[in-house]
C-alpha cells in the first residue's frame, strides 16, 4: 500500500468544520482512498473512500485532488463524539482480501 | 448497515487457559480478518480466512490459531494463554470479489493475569 502522511494531532471547535488532509504523493492509478477513524477503546470505524472523484455520505466528504496526490476529509459541523485518531490509508482496486495496513493517524480533539 | 460482532467486550484469562475469541457477521462477507492493536505498535494482522475452512497465517500468528466452520463465524484460540497476549482483539470483514472495504467489530480486551 502506498504510503500517506498526515498531521499528528488537530484540533476543531465544537460546531465548526474539520479539515483532515492527507498526502499521499506516491499513489498509484488503481488505488483508492480510504478513511477510518477509532474512538478511544473502540474499534476502528469506516468512513468514507474514493478513488478520484469527491465523494459525499451521512458521515463526511472526502475531496480528492485532481492530481490525486493528497485529499481531505471534511467533517461539516464537528461534535465532541468526533474526538478520535483518523486514518487515511490507500489500498489498490485488486486488494481483494488483502489486510489493512493503518499508519499513526491524525487525533482530532474537539473542543467545546 | 454491516455488523461485526465480537462475543465478549472484556475478559480476563489467567496463564495457561484456553481462551476463544468468537466474531460474527451478518452481511455474507467472504473475507474475515483477526488483528490485535497494542500501544505504540498500531494494529498486527494474526490470521485471515477468505472462505469457509480457509487460513491465511497473518504477521504474528504464533500462538494463535483460528477456525471458520460457517462463513458468518470466524474464531480466535489461545491455545494457552500467556501475558504476552494481552491485548486488544479486533476481528473484521469485508465482502470480497473486488469489493474491498474492511469493516471492524467493537474489540475484545483480553487480560491474560
Amino acid at each position: 500500500d502506498a504510503k500517506t502522511t498526515q498531521p499528528t494531532s488537530m484540533d476543531c471547535a465544537e460546531g465548526r468544520a474539520a479539515n483532515l488532509p492527507c498526502n499521499h504523493s506516491t499513489i498509484s492509478g488503481n488505488e483508492y482512498v480510504y478513511w477510518y477513524r477509532q474512538i478511544h477503546s473502540q474499534g476502528p470505524q469506516y468512513i468514507i473512500h474514493g478513488l478520484k472523484n469527491n465523494e459525499t455520505n451521512e458521515m463526511a466528504s472526502l475531496i480528492i485532488t485532481e492530481d490525486r496526490k493528497s485529499s481531505t476529509l471534511i467533517l461539516p459541523h464537528a461534535t465532541l463524539r468526533d474526538t478520535a485518531v483518523y486514518y487515511c490509508i490507500v489500498r489498490p482496486t485488486n486488494s481483494g482480501n488483502t489486510p489493512l495496513v493503518f499508519g499513526k493517524g491524525t487525533r482530532l480533539s474537539v473542543i467545546a | 448497515d454491516v455488523k461485526v460482532t465480537q462475543s465478549s467486550r472484556y475478559l480476563v484469562k489467567r496463564t495457561g487457559e484456553k481462551v476463544f475469541l468468537e466474531c460474527v457477521q451478518d452481511m455474507d462477507h467472504e473475507n474475515m480478518f483477526w488483528y490485535r492493536q497494542d500501544p505504540g505498535l498500531g494494529l498486527r494482522l494474526i490470521y485471515f480466512s477468505y472462505d469457509v475452512k480457509m487460513k491465511e497465517k497473518g504477521d504474528i500468528p504464533e500462538g494463535y490459531s483460528v477456525s471458520r466452520e460457517k462463513k458468518e463465524r470466524f474464531s480466535l484460540i489461545l491455545e494457552s494463554a500467556s501475558t504476552n497476549q494481552t491485548s486488544m482483539y479486533l476481528c473484521a470483514s469485508s465482502p470480497g470479489q473486488g469489493r474491498n472495504t474492511i469493516y471492524f467489530g467493537e474489540g475484545s480486551w483480553l487480560t491474560v493475569v
